[in-house]
């Protein structure tokens, strides 16, 4: 069975940093891109960053950049969201998605990462 | 402000059918980027329902169609059922943005 287990969110004080892990499991983790997408409280869904199958390639929403690294350990079929610099406005549910042919066709079930003083 | 325009609710009654629009740009669906659709039940992660415009992944009902057309594309829900409440995103590549964009979501509620 194809699974994502995303986990690490926390409380979090405004300027400081979490790692997000999500951990892959029932398909070949190195052959696919992977996504990390947001949704703030009672609001829609974000996306933040993406990263090719070798993890050479990073891409990010602008709001996140300089801020965020998304990264992987394909040994160990796992995806990371390093979060530095957090503000109240990171507040959300963060999910790991398996990222084909431009979609998200697989998710975990959602961590939450709250900023707050 | 999402990149992607969609209606914030739509109802209807059991049995009858229902369309949610989710509008783009030349960024986006216009460059011929697919419109994939999501379904987020109250509580729960979202699940891919519609991807490449008009396919279902296996296990999505039937009553479940999609189309695109120009810079637009459309969820169509026939036959509702008091499950199908939930929430429906629909998100595409943005060209200019180099990344993935979603719509505002679409409350759909069962009358």
């Amino acid at each position: 069975e194809v699974q994502l287990v995303d986990s690490g969110g926390g409380l979090v004080q405004p300027g400081g940093s979490l790692r997000l892990s999500c951990a892959a499991s029932g398909f070949t983790f190195s052959d696919y891109w992977m996504s990390w997408v947001r949704q703030a409280p009672g609001k829609g869904l974000e996306w933040v960053a993406n990263i090719n199958p070798d993890g050479s390639g990073k891409y990010c929403v602008d709001s996140v950049k300089g801020r965020f690294t998304i990264s992987r350990d394909n040994a160990k079929s796992s995806l990371y969201l390093q979060m530095n610099s957090l503000r109240a406005d990171d507040t959300a549910v963060y999910y790991c998605a398996k990222y084909s042919d431009y979609c998200m066709d697989v998710w975990g079930k959602g961590t939450t990462v709250t900023v707050s003083s | 402000q999402s990149v992607l325009t969609q209606p914030p609710s739509v109802s209807g009654a059991p049995g009858q059918s229902v369309t949610i629009s989710c509008t783009g740009s030349s960024s986006n669906i216009g460059a011929a980027f697919a419109v994939h659709w999501y379904q987020q039940l109250p509580g729960t992660a979202p699940k891919l329902l519609i991807y490449d415009n008009n396919n279902r992944p296996s296990g999505v009902p039937e009553r479940f169609s999609g189309s695109k057309s120009g810079t637009s594309g459309s969820l169509a829900i026939s036959g509702l059922q008091a499950e199908d409440e939930a929430d429906y995103y629909c998100q595409s590549y943005d060209s200019s943005l180099s990344g993935s964009v979603f719509g505002g979501g679409t409350k759909l509620t069962v009358l």
